[in-house]
């Protein structure tokens, strides 16, 4: 059974920083893009990041570029989303995601405050 | 990267069937045969419905089916039930590995 459990969520001032995982289990975790995807509290989906496979490539939505880093330890099934520079926009319930042509897998979701 | 444009709400009587419009550009839901669709109910994760456009997942009902014309995905919903009441996310490839979701629509069962 494919498991995506997130972890690393919480309460960060305007500014700070915050880095998320993702634990991936039940399916082949080196032979998949991953994606993070984040929902606003009452909002739609947005897509943050993606990787490859093998870590090689790493693509991210226009508002995040520069400020959060996508990455992931194939060695321990992991997914990782560094936050820097965060802002009260970026308050969110952050999901992972497995990718292949959809998002045919989810984690329950971690949730990201960013407020003074 | 504009978010594609989904009506905010639908509805329909038990049984009878609703159809979901998902627009987006010649960049995106045009170009690509990549778009799914997802149902989400409060407080949980999204769950894929349709994928590549008309695939319905293994355990998805045959209740749900999706199209594409031109710009313009949907997806209709056969024989509503109780349980179909929930919010749906179309997503479409956009190109240079990136992704697009729409704004949501809350569907509601009568």
């Amino acid at each position: 059974e494919v498991q995506l459990v997130e972890s690393g969520g919480g309460l960060v001032q305007p500014g700070g920083s915050l880095r998320l995982s993702c634990a991936a289990s039940g399916f082949t975790f080196s032979g998949y893009w991953m994606s993070w995807v984040r929902q606003a509290p009452g909002k739609g989906l947005e897509w943050v990041a993606n990787i490859k496979a093998d870590g090689s490539e790493k693509y991210y939505v226009d508002s995040v570029k520069g400020r959060f880093t996508i990455s992931r330890d194939n060695a321990k099934n992991s997914l990782f989303l560094q936050m820097n520079s965060l802002r009260a926009e970026d308050t969110a319930i952050y999901y992972c995601a497995r990718e292949k042509w959809n998002f045919g897998y989810w984690g329950q979701g971690t949730l990201v405050t960013v407020s003074s | 990267q504009s978010a594609l444009t989904q009506p905010p709400s639908a509805s329909g009587s038990p049984g009878q069937s609703v159809t979901i419009s998902c627009t987006g550009t010649s960049s995106d839901v045009g170009n690509y045969n990549y778009v799914s669709w997802y149902q989400q109910h409060p407080g949980k994760a999204p769950k894929l419905m349709i994928y590549e456009v008309t695939k319905r997942p293994s355990g998805v009902p045959d209740r749900f089916s999706g199209s594409k014309s031109g710009n313009t995905a949907s997806l209709t919903v056969s024989g509503l039930q109780a349980e179909d009441e929930a919010d749906y996310y179309c997503s479409s490839y956009a190109g240079s590995h990136s992704w697009v979701f729409g704004g949501g629509t809350k569907l509601t069962v009568l």
